[in-house]
């Protein structure tokens, strides 16, 4: 069975206290990971995507990474504005319509 | 921001009433899908759409319906709301089944 998860559930850092947030899955055919902030009361916002093992995207603090069976988005020098909770999802299948996994997501709390 | 907004923002019903939600997109992308988000699970898809008039069913569509009449607007009705359908609804679009999926703001919907 197709499946995402993502950890910690929660995670709780001092500002300027770099960590990683894990996105592990095992899907039949991945097309693509998707990485969203989503933050309270409203919908995900897009971070970034990635297609193939290796491959690395950034975005200010923000840096994610691909592997064959994971995805760690790595965040450096965090600042309070980056507290949200972080979601990945998996694009897998083959065919017309390729379905989109999320994983529960992880809830970050930047601290001054 | 992508050009979706959803109605209600916030709704309060009773078991066995109908409700519709709407999403309506400014974009011009051929697929809309409908998601609910619950606590400890991740986004998971209800139903979604591929084209004007054409739809398919996701991972929890048991109890919803959904219409698409115009390309910018798709319905999900729940015919005689449940309790289990307490949750958060979002609409997302994407230009294909491959590319990147828009959130939009999200859907609160309670069921006494």
């Amino acid at each position: 069975e197709d499946q995402v998860t993502q950890s910690p559930e929660a995670l709780r850092l001092q500002e300027g206290e770099s960590s990683s947030l894990n996105c592990s899955y095992t899907v039949s055919g991945l097309r693509g990971l998707f990485w969203y902030r989503q933050d309270p009361g409203k919908g995900p916002e897009f971070l970034f995507t990635l297609y193939s093992a290796g491959e690395e995207k950034e975005k200010e603090r923000l840096k994610a990474t691909l592997t064959k069976k994971e995805s760690f988005l790595h965040i450096t020098a965090p600042k309070p504005e980056d507290s949200a909770t972080y979601l990945c999802a998996v694009q897998a299948g083959s065919g017309g319509y390729n379905k989109l996994i999320f994983g529960a997501g992880t809830r970050l709390a930047v601290h001054p | 921001d992508a050009g979706i907004t959803q109605s209600p923002r916030h709704k309060v019903t009773e078991t066995g009433t109908p409700v519709t939600l709407r999403c309506h997109q400014t974009e011009n992308h051929r697929y809309m899908y409908w998601y609910r988000q619950d606590p400890g699970h991740g986004l998971r898809l209800i139903h979604y759409s591929y084209g004007v008039k054409d739809t398919d069913k996701g991972e929890v569509s048991d109890g919803y319906s959904v219409s698409r009449s115009k390309t910018e607007d798709f319905l999900l009705t729940l015919e005689s709301a449940t309790s289990s359908q307490t949750s958060v609804y979002f609409c997302a679009i994407s230009d294909s089944p491959l590319e990147t999926q828009y959130f939009g703001p999200g859907t609160r919907l309670t069921v006494l």
